[in-house]
């Protein structure tokens, strides 16, 4: 299994101004996913982050937007650049774990963004 | 592409009652199939798994049976409590390490 701990669980930002959000991994994995979870909607995977690579992003973000760092094989950040009240969101980093029959997920509890 | 449907909530219970949860997919080939909890303030947990056709997931009274011919993927369980309040989301994975996942349902178990 996998513990994840992400930080901050949440926070309330100006428009305007950026949130790194941290994710340590108590274990080396060779990818780490970001996703924003948007009230009543499916999560929706904005990049995955390998170690020594730049992150490769899903159709419709950017990495101006959404600068991500993976220095390590246990830790990423996923920064919210220039946010504006469409980013508030749930923004969750995960783990694909491998098991017997293929991977399984491992998740952080979250960070609840909110900017006014 | 994959994709997963599943029914909008919130569901809304009296403990001790029924549960169903729907969810349907369409997908290439044969995916696995997955039932996510999402406790109040909490990341996704792992509920149930199941990998090929006719298998049944369970866990903590939850089941949900892979059905091949109707693409679906309902969750179940047969006395809900309190402490089950939380949301669920149904996803898949083809072919693919990345989920793809329902929007989630919200249950809401009343004492």
């Amino acid at each position: 299994s996998a513990v994840i701990s992400q930080k901050p669980s949440r926070d309330i930002c100006q428009r305007g101004t950026s949130l790194t959000i941290q994710c340590q991994v108590d274990s080396q994995v060779t990818m780490m996913f970001w996703y924003r979870q948007q009230p009543g909607q499916s999560l929706t995977l904005i990049a995955t982050a390998n170690q020594g690579s730049e992150a490769t992003y899903e159709s419709g973000f950017v990495i101006d937007k959404f600068p991500i760092s993976r220095p390590n094989l246990t830790f990423s950040t996923l920064t919210v650049s220039n946010m504006s009240p469409e980013d508030s969101s749930i923004y969750l980093c995960s783990v694909e774990i491998p098991r017997t029959e293929g991977t399984e997920a491992f998740f952080g509890q979250g960070t609840r963004l909110t900017v006014v | 592409g994959n994709s997963v449907t599943q029914m909008e909530g919130p569901v809304t219970l009296s403990e001790e009652a029924f549960l169903t949860i729907n969810c349907t997919y369409t997908a290439t080939g044969y995916p696995s199939l997955f039932w996510y909890v999402q406790y109040p303030g909490e990341g996704l947990q792992l509920l149930l798994k199941a990998t090929k056709a006719d298998d049944k997931g369970s866990n903590k009274g939850f089941e949900a049976t892979y059905r091949k011919e109707t693409t679906s993927f309902h969750l179940e369980k047969g006395s809900v409590q309190v402490s089950d309040s939380a949301v669920y989301f149904c996803a898949l994975k083809g072919g693919s390490y990345i989920p793809t996942f329902g929007r989630g349902t919200s249950l809401i178990v009343h004492p």
